[in-house]
């Protein structure tokens, strides 16, 4: 059974800087891997998908990377802006299976 | 604009009431699905349906029902059985067809329970 971890729960950065977060699973037969964004009270919004045959994708100041050997994954956030203050969910999909696996989020917090 | 549409945005229930939270898509998707979101948990997937007039439970289909008469709409019904109700519920869809699996999600709907 596929199990998606994501540590810290919380992270609090100062604006300007650079940060990365992070994701890991512990079934490497993955199909792909989705980051989301999710403001307070709000749906997810789709950031980067990652195909299996990948090593990163990007879109601006992300940067997301997997690495399926070691069952991570990170999402790199350049020069942070207080925008940027949301939760971070990663999910897996796995071969054959319909159905995505979730991360609990990370709830990232940029401090003007 | 094309997305996913869902509502009520906010909706509140008495005990032994079934309500419906209404899921509509106009991205043209063959597959569609629904998610529970409680504090401190993943999402969860309640049903998914990858074709019109079939569907599958997910990990915690009890106490839900859903149809799928129409490509664009997938409505979720939550019933009495259902315990513990109060929570936020997502509806999502992706493009079957070039199975890339992106998911797209809807605003959510925020289901209270008094």
């Amino acid at each position: 059974k596929q199990e998606v971890t994501q540590i810290p729960a919380a992270l609090s950065v100062p604006e300007g800087e650079n940060l990365v977060l992070n994701c890991s699973f512990t079934d490497s037969a993955i199909y792909n891997l989705q980051w989301f964004r999710q403001d307070p009270g709000k749906g997810l919004t789709s950031l980067l998908l990652i195909q299996s045959s990948q090593r990163e994708q990007t879109s601006g100041r992300l940067n997301a990377s997997l690495d399926k050997s070691s069952g991570r994954s990170t999402l790199y956030i350049a020069a942070s802006q207080p925008g940027d203050s949301a939760t971070y969910l990663c999910a897996v999909k796995n071969f054959g299976n319909e159905k995505l696996t979730f991360g609990t989020g990370t709830r990232l917090t940029i401090i003007p | 604009d094309g997305g996913i549409t869902q509502s009520p945005k906010y909706l509140f229930r008495k005990e032994g009431q079934n309500v419906t939270l209404s899921c509509e898509q106009n991205l043209n998707h063959d597959a569609m699905y629904w998610y529970r979101q409680d504090p401190g948990q993943g999402l969860r997937l309640i049903y998914y349906s990858q074709i019109v007039n079939d569907f599958q439970k997910g990990d915690i289909a009890e106490g839900y029902s859903v149809s799928r008469e129409k490509k664009e709409s997938f409505p979720l019904t939550v019933t009495s059985a259902q315990k513990n109700p109060t929570a936020f519920y997502l509806c999502a869809s992706s493009i079957q067809a070039t199975n890339t699996g992106e998911l797209f999600f809807g605003e959510g709907s925020r289901l209270t329970v008094l």
